[in-house]
């Protein structure tokens, strides 16, 4: 069972646009939920995360908004760069567990066009 | 200061035989976590250990085990490997387990391939 479900797959968008990826998770349990960039090669790097109790987090051109009744959230890059080409990965975990496995979607690949 | 290290970069191996990756914290993080990446998917957990306890247990069959050290390095073990054990091996440190907040910190990976 997936817990994290992530989309689009991959996404290619123009330098200067708008990046959107979403997620949706299914334990009501999870009450933290960071978002990962990975190059090739590379191992997964935190690039925002955001808790519940608030509906949406910015740092820079990175925005995470979060719906709570929905169970769902979203990674939104401004203003995109080629350098911002990478695979995402939505992840969520339950801070109160034992404990504080990440529980992945399955990641998005992200190419931006110079 | 130094991040999350692991070696090897890079490992092959045949089917049914062992092998044995490790992993360097960064210094003053007392907890590794081992994930498995297998191409195009999302990590999936597999250890987490703290003050040399294992503290968590993913999904993964009993010939995965894995320790870690007096100096918080860590080792994961796989015993009688399968095709399916390909994947890339990433081990993530943090501070410590009080709080669930605490940012995981993942190496580059070990790429490990069965013939």
């Amino acid at each position: 069972q997936q817990q994290v479900k992530q989309s689009p797959q991959s996404l290619i968008v123009q330098k200067g646009g708008i990046s959107i990826i979403n997620c949706a998770y299914e334990n009501t349990a999870f009450d933290y939920f960071p978002w990962y960039q990975q190059f090739p090669g590379k191992g997964p790097a935190l690039l925002i995360a955001i808790r519940p109790d608030v509906s949406e987090k910015k740092e820079g051109r990175f925005t995470i908004s979060f719906n709570k009744s929905a169970k769902q959230f979203s990674l939104h890059i401004m203003d995109s760069q080629p350098g911002d080409s990478a695979t995402y990965f939505c992840a969520a975990c339950n801070s109160g567990g034992s404990n504080y496995k990440l529980t992945f979607g399955k990641g998005t690949l992200l190419t931006v066009n110079p | 200061d130094a991040g999350v290290t692991q070696s090897p970069t890079h490992l092959i191996k045949t089917r049914g035989q062992h092998v044995t990756l490790r992993c360097s914290p960064i210094s003053g993080h007392k907890s590794v976590s081992w994930y498995q990446q297998v191409l195009g998917q999302g990590p999936q957990f597999i250890f987490q250990y703290y003050e040399k306890e294992e503290r968590g247990r993913g999904n993964f069959p009993d010939r995965f085990s894995a320790r870690q050290f007096p100096n918080y390095s860590s080792e994961l073990n796989v015993n009688a490997l399968l095709l399916g054990d390909s994947a890339l091996y990433l081990c993530a440190s943090s501070l410590s387990r009080v709080r669930g907040t605490d940012t995981q910190y993942f190496g580059p990976g070990t790429r490990l391939t069965v013939l």
